[in-house]
Order: C-alpha cells, then structure tokens, then sequence
C-alpha cells in the first residue's frame, strides 16, 4: 500500500498568489481529512468529507480557504490568495471509518511558505 | 484555548533513562490516541485508549487513561535513540468525531 499521498511537499509562493494542495486518499478508505500543523497552534483540523461529502468545514480559518473531494481517490485544499500567516505543514489523512476512534493514517504533508 | 495541554514540552534524556510525559485536560474524552511523528513525516498512530484507567502496553511504551477519562500519561522505558520524535496527544472531544490535537512533547534521546 502506497500510504496517503500529497503534493507537492514543498511549495514557496509570494503573498496574493493561489496556492493548491492536492491529496491522494488510501485506497478503501471512506474519511479524509484536512490539518493544519504550526508551531503556535499545533495540528489542527481544517475539514474532514466522509464519502467524498464534506462533514464539519468549522476549521477552515476563512473564506480565503476552499477544499473538494470529486472522487474518492482525490482531494485538493485551495487557498486564494494565499497570506504570509498561511505558512504550515498541511497534512492530509484518511481513515476507514467514520468515527475518530478510527486510526487516521497520516501523509507526509506539504510544507507551504508565502513569502 | 488549547483543549490539551501537554507537557513538557521538551524533554532531553540519555539513552536508558525513563521519562514520562502528560496529556491533561479539564473536558472528558469518549476516547484519547498517542502519535508519534518524526521530522518530515506526518503522525504515526501508536495506541488508542477508551476505557477510564486503562493501561496499555507497547514494547516499552506504556499508556495510561485517567480515571476520569480527562488526562493520559505516557511512560518510556529504558529509552533508546529511536524513541526521539514529537509525541502528540489526540481526544475526540466534540464528540462529532473531531479529534482535538495536543501540541506535542517532543522527546530526545542522546546515545
């Protein structure tokens, strides 16, 4: 099993530019879900879609911030336009169940930085 | 607010010392996991814990779940290298299956 996917690991963009994080999801697995990882705020959840329906968007910090799941095998987060407190690692994971008590199974993350 | 506060935040320790870690919070969690990510890479899911005082043993990881269901410890025996990482707490507090994170303890281990 190739794990959860994400690209690109690392993106570097100026201030106002679109910026667009892409996920590839386990195979078989029904949940997937958005987080935001900073050294003040640790991880934290952004959205999280259960058979590609987006569930609970609460996390998503503003408007700036879109996220979709057309197929069960893809899911991107958009920000447009991207700021420089935008700067994080996003991870994206995907678990079989609907439930938290599920084991999440984590990507390796996209380092984005706006300059 | 951080919903879990975990602590210490660092800890520097020699290879063969235990340690111990705390995940705290003033909410009850239906459930609680520990994560260990290691740099550049994303949480690896070590233990999931649902039952109040429930120990759980790994290796030479062992978890605890506060009675009350609202702090969990993590100890460490006999630590070796490979146990340096940041250790995330996680409890599904929402209740909607949100899991609420934990910054982290982040553990070294010298040789």
């Amino acid at each position: 099993d190739a794990g959860v996917i994400q690209s690109p690991r690392h993106e570097v963009t100026e201030m106002g530019q679109e910026v667009t994080l892409r996920c590839k999801p386990i195979s078989g697995h029904n949940s997937l879900f958005w987080y935001r990882q900073t050294m003040m705020r640790g991880l934290e959840l952004l959205i999280y879609f259960n058979n590609n329906v987006p569930i609970d968007d609460s996390g998503m910090p503003e408007d700036r911030f879109s996220a979709k799941m057309p197929n069960a095998s893809f899911s991107t987060l958009k920000i447009q336009p991207s700021e420089p407190r935008d700067s994080a690692v996003y991870f994206c994971a995907s678990s079989k169940g609907h439930a938290s008590s599920y084991e999440q199974y984590f990507g390796p993350g996209t380092r984005l930085t706006v300059t | 607010t951080q919903l879990l506060e975990q602590s210490p935040q660092f800890l520097s320790i020699q290879e063969g010392e235990n340690l111990t870690v705390y995940c705290n919070s003033s909410s009850v969690f239906s459930s609680l996991q520990w994560y260990r990510q290691e740099p550049g890479e994303g949480p690896v899911l070590l233990v999931t814990v649902v039952t109040g005082g429930e120990v759980k043993k790994l290796k030479r990881l062992t978890f605890q779940f506060g009675d009350a269901r609202k702090d969990s410890s993590l100890h460490i025996t006999a630590a070796q290298p490979g146990d340096t990482g940041l250790y995330l707490c996680a409890g599904d507090y929402y209740g909607n299956n949100r899991l609420a994170f934990g910054k982290g303890n982040q553990v070294v281990v010298i040789p």
